[in-house]
C-alpha cells in the first residue's frame, strides 16, 4: 500500500463548477499537508498547506484536513480554464515528503 | 533571482551511458532535493541534502549518486544509465535545514530524460 493515494484522474469539469480533489495517506505521524499545482511541462508549485486537521481557506481554494480518518481534500470553487493542470497532494514529517501520484484537473469553457 | 535552475532540458542516452543532471539554486537554501516524475507514479524521492557535505537517500536511489560541495549547487550522476532511467527529473529546494515544520518546496522546470 502506498503511503499517500490520490485518484489520478483525469477530472473533467465545467467553468465555473466546484472541483473537489481528496487524497488519502496512511501513516498518523504525518505532520504537514500541501497541495502542489503543476502545469504541464513546469515543476510543480506551492498552493495550499496546512498542519492541522480542519479547514484553510486562500481565495477560491479551501485545503482541508482530517487526521481522524487520514484525508486530505482540496477545494476549488468558480473553477476557470486556468485551473486546467495536475494537483498533487503532499504529506511528511522530517525530511522525506510523499507526495500523491496526482490528479488530473481540465476545466472546459 | 533565478530560482532553481535545471540544466539541460532534454536528453537522449544510450544504455550504459554516464551524465550528471546540473542543479544550481540562487536563494541560499539549506535543503535540496532530486524527484524523478513517471506516469502513475508521482514524484519519487531519490536523494536529498540538508547542508553542503550532507546528503542521504531517499525512495529510489539505485543507480544514482549526488554530492553537494556548496549550498548552491547539488548535480545528480547517473553512472550507468538504464532504460528504467527514462523518466522527468526535478530539482528542489527549500530554505531550512529539514523539512520539519512542512517548509515549502521550490522546484525546477525539470530534465526530461530517454534512454535508450
Amino acid at each position: 500500500q502506498k503511503e499517500v493515494e490520490q485518484d489520478p484522474g483525469p477530472l473533467s469539469v465545467p467553468e465555473g463548477a466546484i472541483v473537489s480533489l481528496n487524497c488519502t495517506y496512511s501513516n498518523s505521524a504525518f505532520q504537514y499537508f500541501m497541495w502542489y499545482r503543476q502545469y504541464s511541462r513546469k515543476g510543480p508549485e506551492l498552493l495550499m498547506y496546512t498542519y492541522s486537521s480542519g479547514n484553510k481557506e486562500d481565495g477560491r481554494f479551501t485545503a482541508q484536513v482530517d487526521k481522524s480518518s487520514k484525508y486530505i481534500s482540496l477545494f476549488i470553487r468558480d473553477s476557470q480554464p486556468s485551473d486546467s493542470a495536475t494537483y498533487l497532494c503532499d504529506t511528511g514529517g522530517g525530511n522525506k515528503l510523499t507526495f500523491g501520484t496526482g490528479t488530473q484537473l481540465k476545466v472546459e469553457l | 533571482n533565478a530560482g532553481v535552475t535545471q540544466t539541460p532540458k532534454f536528453q537522449v542516452l544510450k544504455t550504459g551511458q554516464s551524465m550528471t543532471l546540473q542543479c544550481a539554486q540562487d536563494m541560499n537554501h539549506e535543503y535540496m532535493s532530486w524527484y524523478r516524475q513517471d506516469p502513475g507514479m508521482g514524484l519519487r524521492l531519490i536523494h536529498y541534502s540538508v547542508g553542503a557535505g550532507i546528503t542521504d537517500q531517499g525512495e529510489v536511489p539505485n543507480g544514482y549518486n549526488v554530492s553537494r560541495s556548496t549550498t548552491e549547487d547539488f548535480p545528480l550522476r547517473l553512472l550507468s544509465a538504464a532504460p528504467s532511467q527514462t523518466s522527468v527529473y526535478f530539482c528542489a529546494s527549500s530554505p531550512q535545514r529539514g523539512l520539519g515544520l512542512g517548509e515549502k518546496l521550490f522546484f525546477g522546470s525539470g530534465t526530461q530524460l530517454s534512454v535508450l
